[in-house]
């Protein structure tokens, strides 16, 4: 069973670099599909933050490219995001994923971050 | 972008009673959609994805439908379980787009 944990900071100051990891087991992610990252802002919808496969291929939220840098580290089975210059609306629940051509087939339960001074 | 519009916002169903969530994209996915459930403090679950294909595990309750703009997700007999937010999402392109969401809650 593939599961995926996402662990970091729970707050982290406006201006600053957000920072989480997930540790994926069941599978190991050098094998293939896409790794990423969802987030769900309190009391709105989800919005998909971006993706990447083990080859290299990257996809990213235009609204969010210019801060976004999603890798994976295939010795510790782990996939990482990193968005910069954070304000408060960058508050939400993270959600670490593995997407296939056709759908989003194992989520992480999610990780708040608030933005906060 | 491609936008996708979930309705009703809000759904009230006695359990045993049937839910008909509908999902609308703002162009034409052909059957990229996929179906979620989400519950407070647990991980999503996938449903149904290709429009009408369930999941591995999902119970046969559920049933997906549509194609092009106009998408279903039904709920034939409502069990405590299955009071939950559901989302659709399109993977037609990489932008990849979800619904608002359907709660489902207890009548």
């Amino acid at each position: 069973q593939v599961q995926l944990q996402e662990s970091g900071p729970g707050l982290v100051k406006p201006s600053e670099t957000l920072s989480l990891t997930c540790a994926v087991s069941g599978y190991s992610i050098s094998s293939g599909y896409y790794w990423g990252w969802i987030r769900q802002p309190p009391g709105k919808g989800l919005e998909w933050i971006g993706s990447m496969h083990p080859g290299g291929s990257t996809h990213y939220n235009p609204s969010l490219k210019s801060r976004v840098t999603i890798s994976l580290d295939t010795s510790q089975n782990q996939v990482s995001l990193k968005l910069s210059s954070v304000t408060a609306a960058d508050t939400a629940v993270y959600h670490c994923a593995r997407e296939s051509f056709s759908s989003t087939d194992y989520w992480g339960q999610g990780t708040l971050v608030t933005v906060s001074s | 972008e491609i936008v996708m519009t979930q309705s009703p916002g809000t759904l009230s169903v006695s359990p045993g009673d049937r839910a008909t969530l509908s999902c609308r994209a703002s162009q034409s996915i052909s059957g990229d959609l996929a179906w979620y459930q989400l519950k407070p403090g647990q991980a999503p679950r996938l449903l149904i994805y290709g429009a009408s294909t369930r999941a591995a595990g999902i119970p046969a309750r559920f049933s997906g439908s549509g194609s092009g703009t106009e998408f279903t997700l039904t709920i034939s007999s409502l069990q405590s379980e299955d009071f939950a937010v559901y989302y659709c999402q399109q993977y037609n392109n990489w932008l990849r787009t979800f619904g608002q969401g359907t709660q489902v809650e207890i009548k």
